[in-house]
């Protein structure tokens, strides 16, 4: 299993809108609906934001959307707010493990 | 409201095993999910390390598979990670989760225990 691999850091002004990838091969992200994002800001544990592709836990804005297109899964945040200045890592099913992506430093500048 | 709790030593000698325990409230392990453990070495990403389904079932990183062992201890609603002959690059602070499907859907989380590798 490898790491899926993310961009290292993104940035964008509030209000705007941002997509984050997540790229895996055809053994993980390009085989199942199983991926999954979290958010974990500073000295915190990661939060559950998307689980199987775009779907939402209770209480997770609908700000945060998710798609995937082959070995890519993509994480969109619309309506950036200074609260999503975060790390966000990406997770897939892979078989026989859950490898994670290596985070993406967003920056709401 | 399930609930997740890491403990177990802060400091651990290199070369020696790395013990954790999570105990899990609001909810009872012997009644299903799968149970997970990931870590974190500071300023670093996330790794998982492995999954235990509450019968006993294990499912580890290729990459740790050969120094971790899990196991489960539905009495004490408890689930347990011990990693051996460790060394510096083990130190991080480890999370333990609940892994619904074992889908890599990790939620909740506990809130982590740092452990460190130094003699």
């Amino acid at each position: 299993q490898s790491a899926l691999t993310q961009p290292a850091s993104v940035s964008r002004s509030p209000g705007q809108s941002i997509t984050i990838s997540c790229t895996g091969t055809s053994s993980d992200v390009g085989s199942y609906n199983l991926v999954s994002w979290y958010r974990q800001h500073p000295g915190k544990a990661p939060k559950l934001m998307l689980y199987e592709v775009n779907k939402r836990p209770s209480g997770v804005s609908n700000r945060f959307s998710g798609s995937k297109s082959g070995n890519t899964a993509s994480l969109t945040i619309s309506g950036l707010q200074a609260e999503d200045e975060a790390d966000y890592y990406c997770c897939s099913y892979a078989g026989s493990g859950t490898p994670f992506g290596g985070g993406t430093k967003l920056t709401v500048l | 409201q399930v609930q997740l709790q890491e403990s177990g030593p802060g400091l651990v000698k290199p070369s020696e095993t790395l013990s954790l325990t999570c105990t899990v409230s609001g909810y009872s392990i012997s009644s299903g999910y799968y149970w997970g453990w990931i870590r974190q070495p500071p300023g670093k990403g996330l790794q998982w390390i492995g999954t235990i389904y509450h019968n006993g079932s294990t499912y580890y990183n290729p990459s740790l598979k050969s120094r971790v062992t899990m196991s489960v201890d539905t009495s004490k609603n408890q689930f347990s990670l011990k990693l051996s002959s460790v060394t510096a690059a083990d130190t991080a602070v480890y999370y333990c989760a609940r892994d619904y499907d074992f889908s890599g859907w990790f939620d909740p989380w506990g809130q982590g225990t740092l452990v460190t590798v130094s003699s």
